[in-house]
């Protein structure tokens, strides 16, 4: 079946230090999605790429969507520790929305 | 401006028993999606429903699971004869039209079977 694969599972990172989270899909995707959802807590949109090789920042975080619009990226620069929680993409194929399997970002101070 | 609203945020059914989960929606938006989270798992998809109607079903379990969105009121999400294996977190999420705008999700409900 269709399916949105993230790497990694985990990432331990000292505070201060970067991270980044990788999501593939076999299929070209309408759009992809980005959700952070802190322990314990509901997924919060972070946001949306559309656009073939657009990149997006939020302040320390950066969104990228690549050019065969496949695959995404999402990089911290600087964690904190309220960087905490797990990061899901969610690609667009077809008329569904297909949640990647999420990485889970740990932050030591 | 209130977001995604679910009730209840915790409930404890024993084995056999009836779970009803509901969900409203953010005002204005007439799309509702039901997922499913095991702990330490990702989302999983279940049911997206407009107002009185399934739009795609695809990830509800067969049996016992059930879903309507009324024309008035919330959401429902019905679980029948629950057992252990139900025992999970479930979010409702709702968006303006459908996948290209992004969803916003309730607190969840955790429910717990004994």
């Amino acid at each position: 079946g269709q399916q949105v694969m993230q790497i990694p599972q985990y990432q331990h990172v000292q505070e201060g230090e970067d991270f980044t989270t990788y999501c593939n899909s076999s299929t070209t995707l309408s759009n992809i999605q980005w959700y952070k959802q802190r322990p314990g807590g509901h997924p919060v949109f972070l946001i949306q790429l559309v656009k073939s090789g657009e990149v997006k920042k939020q302040k320390r975080l950066t969104f990228q969507f690549g050019e065969a619009k496949k695959n995404s990226s999402l990089h911290i620069t600087a964690t904190q520790t309220t960087d905490v929680g797990t990061y899901f993409c969610a690609g667009q194929i077809a008329d569904k929305l297909i949640f990647g399997t999420g990485t889970r970002l740990q932050v030591f101070p | 401006n209130a977001g995604v609203m679910q009730n209840p945020r915790h409930l404890v059914r024993r084995r056999g028993q009836e779970a009803r989960l509901r969900c409203s929606p953010m005002k204005g938006h007439s799309h509702v999606y039901w997922y499913r989270q095991l702990p330490e798992e990702g989302l999983k998809f279940m049911v997206y429903l407009q107002k009185e109607n399934i739009i795609d079903e695809s990830g509800m379990p067969k049996e016992r699971f059930s879903a309507e969105f009324p024309k008035e009121g919330p959401s429902i999400l019905r679980i029948q004869q629950v057992v252990r294996g139900d025992s999970a977190a479930y979010f409702c999420a709702s968006s303006r039209a459908g996948y290209i705008y992004e969803q916003y999700f309730g607190p969840g409900t955790r429910l717990t079977v004994t």
